[in-house]
């Protein structure tokens, strides 16, 4: 399965822009990148995935370089709300779905 | 849709005992996983069903867990008989399938404490 690394923890100031790398060198060719996020006191939540091109959604924007080996959560401008603990997951035919590894992921602080 | 439930929602038990969590899926979801976090070991991913079969349940710690999935809104996951290092949040999860580009939907958890 494909390995990634995360930074342990970030900071950011509220209105700001926050960008959360994750290094997935080992990532197979049919690797979808997911991102979830786990609130104090919940279940993780989805977040976006992609798999080459850069994604939007309403919670998030994903960047991914060009060949694969890492990517970038973007979180256009962070509240308070967005303080949770954020997974890097890559996700793809030949990993199955159901060993998808969650590994530590990174903690985001958003100050006031 | 309400969601992923889980319940109960806390449960207090004593070594020895026997403990059943349950899962109610997403209607029309496919697949369901059970997983359990721990601040030492993080989300780990015990075992997961595709259709009712369980497909993979090498995350499954020890002989003492058990999931069943008699149906397509229910689910269980036993342990018997409990011990203390089994305290920990354990949450179920469901998806359409297991493609990769499935979204899970996890549950709020339960949180165990084995006295």
């Amino acid at each position: 399965d494909a390995k990634t690394t995360q930074p342990n923890s970030m900071e950011s100031n509220e209105e700001e822009p926050v960008h959360l790398p994750c290094n997935h060198s080992t990532i197979s060719g049919t690797d979808y990148i997911h991102w979830y996020r786990q609130l104090p006191s919940q279940g993780p939540e989805y977040v976006i995935h992609g798999l080459t091109s850069n994604v939007n959604n309403r919670m998030a924007s994903l960047a991914i370089a060009e060949d694969r080996k890492s990517s970038t959560l973007i979180l256009h401008r962070a509240t308070l709300r967005d303080a949770a603990v954020y997974y890097c997951i890559p996700i793809g035919y030949n990993t199955n779905a159901g060993k998808s590894t969650f590994g530590d992921g990174t903690t985001l602080t958003v100050k006031p | 849709d309400a969601g992923v439930i889980q319940s109960p929602r806390h449960e207090v038990t004593e070594m020895g005992q026997e403990v059943t969590l349950r899962c109610k899926p997403i209607s029309g979801h496919n697949s369901l996983f059970w997983y359990r976090q721990t601040m030492m070991r993080g989300l780990e991913l015990l075992i997961y069903f595709n259709n009712n079969v369980p497909i993979d349940d090498s995350g499954m710690p020890e002989d003492r867990f058990s999931a069943k999935m008699p149906n397509a809104s229910f689910s269980t996951l036993k342990i018997q008989p409990s011990e203390p290092r089994d305290s920990a949040v354990y949450f179920c999860a469901s998806s359409l399938a297991t493609l990769p580009t499935d979204t899970q939907y996890f549950g709020p958890g339960t949180r165990l404490t084995v006295l």
